[in-house]
């Protein structure tokens, strides 16, 4: 299968700063992408959507200026979490849609830790 | 109604049983579906992929679904300790965010 790739894997940083994630496409391009959080033994909960070279859309409840999403390129997407606070401690996984030529299916990255001190 | 419906477990079976996970759905208009495991602490894998009713096998692993009755089902056969995941059924209608089940937690004793 296609892979998506994810770093940092796991970041621990100081309450107030900001922590940017990577999510990488390493073997198709991927015009969309989509950022996820997840709580310990609770499911995927969708962050916002990402377009690449357009602006993300982000879900009811997202603060779309805490968590800035960029999605420069057809293979990265950046997720920052800005002004970090220890409730943003989470597991943030990203994922990228095949072209739909190539099965329209969704590979997910690796996921990465934030914990946020 | 939620639309994606999924019993969270846990699911406890022995080596070797044949496992069944299934998820209901609201939406008709669903038209792909996937099975992903996820193991604690790591990134969901895709498992299995379709878009069509019927029954789609790949290794120990058979995906079947059935749009009249907006009920899919994944099968393991041969279960293995190795097996012991948390396996997401997921659906969406095509250039659109992915709606989860919340996740079966299977557990393989050996």
């Amino acid at each position: 299968g296609a892979v998506v790739s994810q770093h940092p894997s796991r970041v621990i940083c100081k309450s107030g700063t900001s922590v940017k994630i990577e999510c990488r496409s390493l073997d198709f391009q991927a015009t969309t992408m989509f950022w996820y959080r997840q709580f310990p033994k609770q499911s995927l909960m969708l962050m916002a959507t990402s377009n690449e070279g357009s602006k993300a859309t982000y879900e009811q409840g997202v603060e779309k200026d805490k968590f800035l999403i960029n999605h420069a390129s057809l293979t990265l997407s950046t997720l920052t979490v800005t002004s970090a606070h220890p409730e943003d401690s989470s597991f943030y996984i990203c994922s990228a849609r095949v072209p739909a030529g190539a099965g329209n299916t969704i590979y997910f990255g690796e996921g990465s830790w934030l914990t946020v001190v | 109604q939620k639309e994606v419906e999924q019993d969270p477990g846990p699911l406890s079976v022995p080596e070797g049983a044949i496992v069944s996970l299934n998820c209901t759905y609201s939406n008709s208009a669903f038209q792909y579906f996937m099975w992903y495991r996820q193991y604690s602490r790591k990134g969901p894998e895709l498992l299995m992929y379709t878009y069509s009713s019927g029954n789609k096998e790949d290794g120990r692993f058979t995906a079947q679904v059935d749009k009249s009755s907006k009920y899919i089902s994944l099968f393991i056969r041969d279960s293995q300790p190795s097996d012991s995941a948390t396996y997401l059924c997921a659906m969406s209608l095509g250039n659109t965010p992915l709606v989860f089940g919340k996740g079966t937690r299977l557990s393989v004793i050996a």
